[in-house]
């Protein structure tokens, strides 16, 4: 079965400073992953995906993530914090075993910058 | 930019009502979804739809739940006798095509069974 995992319930960093969350997955075949983030009382944004190519994909607002085969990782990485950053994020993969191709998400991580 | 739109943004019903979220998804997409969120936590499958059929459904979806296309712009979420555990976010969401494209999700309606 397809599955992403966020060791991460929460990621506190002083802003100004990089940030990391974490998403490691399990998947049969090539992955489809994606990062999504949700702002309070909003919905899910899309923020990057990683099909093919490069190994480092980069998305909106400054954010990049690192696929890493070897390792099953798809971290979500900026070089310098903002406040406006907190939010919950998500990775997720595409279920290619899924007549639909529907969305997995990780149970989320909580990103605080702190001022 | 086109975007997924939802309605109502905020539903409270009594237990054991009706409840149809709506949904107009992007226009030339095909494939849509309706995921829920309890409490701000994780994002759970509920049903896919292609081509005026549900492709799939996960166990939450019971006899309780159901999908429609009615005229071919919107896609309603039916929940026929509401529980209070059906308390949550309620997501819809639509894909152009195949699977290396991104979802394109709503801001939800919040269901407040009471």
């Amino acid at each position: 079965a397809q599955s992403v995992a966020q060791p991460e319930d929460q990621v506190n960093v002083a802003e100004g400073n990089p940030l990391t969350v974490k998403c490691t997955y399990s998947v049969s075949g090539n992955p489809y992953l994606f990062w999504y983030v949700q702002y309070p009382n909003r919905g899910l944004q899309f923020l990057l995906k990683y099909i093919t190519g490069d190994n480092l994909v980069k998305g909106s607002y400054g954010f990049e993530a690192e696929f890493n085969k070897s390792q099953t990782s798809f971290h979500l990485k900026k070089p310098s914090a903002l406040v406006s950053d907190s939010a919950l994020y998500f990775c997720a993969v595409r279920d290619r075993q899924s007549s639909a191709s529907k969305i997995i998400f990780g149970s989320g991580t909580r990103l605080s910058i702190r001022p | 930019e086109p975007e997924v739109t939802q309605t109502p943004s905020h539903q409270v019903t009594q237990m054991g009502q009706e409840v149809i979220l709506r949904c107009v998804p992007i226009s030339n997409h095909l494939y849509f979804y309706w995921y829920r969120q309890i409490l701000g936590q994780k994002v759970e499958f509920l049903v896919s739809f292609y081509n005026n059929e549900i492709s799939e459904k996960s166990e939450i979806f019971d006899d309780q739940f159901s999908v429609e296309r009615p005229d071919g712009s919107n896609f309603t979420l039916k929940i026929r006798s509401t529980k209070l555990e059906d308390s949550a976010m309620y997501f819809c969401a639509s894909v152009s095509r195949g699977i290396d494209t991104e979802a394109f999700f709503g801001q939800g309606t919040r269901l407040t069974v009471v």
